[in-house]
């Protein structure tokens, strides 16, 4: 089945951890987001990436990073410096068109002690 | 980029209409409505999305009004399984960044 998907659904880590959060999708689409959401929140975009080894940063990358070496791939590291860590992160991937639908992930829910 | 507004919660009866509001009063010609909806604990689901006329599709309907300012998400017979928070979304098609914006959305119970 075509989809995309995130691992792992739960992640517990202590502070001053680096942590990275897996997505891979095999719908052979060009573009793909992470974002993140809080309690009670809308979603909040993280890092986008176009295409194969290009990205660029969202809303609120501090203490984000990500890599896009594969098309079917785009982990999201949460370093040390980012300050308040603990949220749910959302993958989302889209084919290239501004247009077009995002099919998200699962996602997974950080919890940073 | 252009706002919506949309009430912060509603509540339906299973096997009822459910009319879902947003207002948009400084969209622009360029603007697609788009709806998601995100189950608990869930990533948001792609639901519809329209520019002008009314659009239909297996799970929804989308009305526009005339002079774009508001649009109405249309449940034709809510289940259970519809119970979620729905986001109503300006897409500039004349944009180069695909990323949602996302509100907080309207948080929709549906009653047994």
């Amino acid at each position: 089945d075509g989809g995309i998907t995130q691992s792992p659904k739960y992640l517990f880590r202590k502070e001053g951890q680096n942590v990275t959060l897996s997505c891979e999708q095999n719908l052979n689409h060009d573009a793909m987001y992470w974002y993140r959401q809080d309690p009670g929140q809308g979603l909040r975009l993280i890092y986008y990436s176009q295409i194969v080894n290009d990205f660029q940063k969202g809303d609120i990358a501090e203490g984000y990073s990500v890599s896009r070496e594969k098309k079917e791939s785009f982990p999201l590291t949460v370093t040390s410096a980012q300050k308040n860590p603990t949220a749910f992160y959302l993958c989302a991937s889209s084919i290239q068109d501004v247009l077009g639908a995002q099919y998200f992930g699962p996602g997974t829910r950080l919890t940073v002690l | 980029d252009a706002k919506t507004t949309q009430p912060n919660s509603m509540e339906s009866n299973e096997e009822e209409p459910v009319h879902l509001p947003c207002n948009h009063s400084t969209i622009s010609g360029t603007d697609y409505i788009h709806w998601y909806r995100q189950l608990p604990s869930q990533g948001p689901e792609y639901v519809i999305h329209g520019l002008t006329s009314n659009v239909n599709n297996r799970m929804a309907s989308l009305a526009i009004a005339e002079d774009r300012k508001s649009s109405t998400l249309i449940l034709h017979r809510a289940t259970l399984r519809d119970a979620a928070v729905y986001y109503c979304i300006l897409r500039d098609y004349g944009g180069s960044q695909g990323n949602l914006i996302f509100g907080k959305g309207t948080k929709l119970s549906v009653k047994p």
